[in-house]
């Protein structure tokens, strides 16, 4: 059973560089998130995406794009990593707007 | 007012303790309510959802109050794998928050 799958698991960027967050569900969701998880600031919502070819602005959207063009997968774009965007990088995809989030092992992002 | 708070703990229980976790939400119209758990250096994972009429799950008894906008999750004769950070979660309904909104987690620590 893969559900949610990330990769990579752990990158480290210099400032300035380019890269993809690639994150696929084998569950036939309709919605997919990309949250980031900071020390004392809980996930985050980045973009969200209702559906194939459809995406939205979370919370902390500056600084990363993102696309849906396949159900299964739910790209994050950083095109100039910065220091700020070290982090933790959780996908996570739902079946509706009102059921559970199922949650991938993460990506482990530092912008030296 | 956050849409999610908790408080943060961190509790610290012998094994065998019992040990509540309170959860408010700012969202009147919300309408799916859960409780995660989450592993050091590990992804969110679902452990109970949280129904108008309370729910139990083995040691785990979540209750919602919706006149107070109020979650609880009780835990049990504490077992030292319970060790872990909680988090509420809550859908929103419109703005940028995208779907869930998670609270920054209570974290437990039982101890031998």
């Amino acid at each position: 059973n893969a559900g949610v799958t990330q990769t990579p698991k752990f990158r480290v960027l210099k400032t300035g560089q380019s890269m993809t967050l690639l994150c696929a569900q084998d569950m036939n969701h309709e919605y997919m998130y990309w949250y980031r998880q900071d020390p004392g600031m809980g996930l985050r919502l980045i973009h969200y995406s209702v559906g194939e070819g459809t995406t939205a602005k979370g919370e902390v959207p500056d600084g990363y794009n993102v696309s849906r063009l396949k159900k299964q997968n739910f790209l994050l774009g950083l095109e100039s990593a910065a220091p700020s965007q070290t982090s933790v990088y959780f996908c996570a995809s739902s079946s509706t707007r009102d059921t559970e989030a199922f949650f991938g092992q993460g990506t482990r992002l530092t912008v030296v | 007012r956050k849409e999610v708070e908790q408080d943060p703990g961190p509790f610290n229980v012998p094994e065998g303790a019992t040990v509540a976790f309170n959860c408010t939400y700012s969202n009147s119209a919300s309408q799916s309510f859960f409780w995660y758990r989450q592993d050091c250096r590990k992804e969110p994972k679902l452990l109970m959802s949280v129904y108008s009429s309370g729910n139990e799950d083995g040691r785990f008894t979540a209750q919602l109050n919706r006149a107070s906008q109020y979650i609880s999750l009780l835990i049990r004769d504490s077992k030292l794998s319970d060790s872990a950070t909680y988090l509420c979660v809550v859908n929103f309904r419109g703005g940028s928050q995208g779907n869930l909104i998670f609270g920054k987690g209570t974290k437990l620590s039982v101890k031998p």
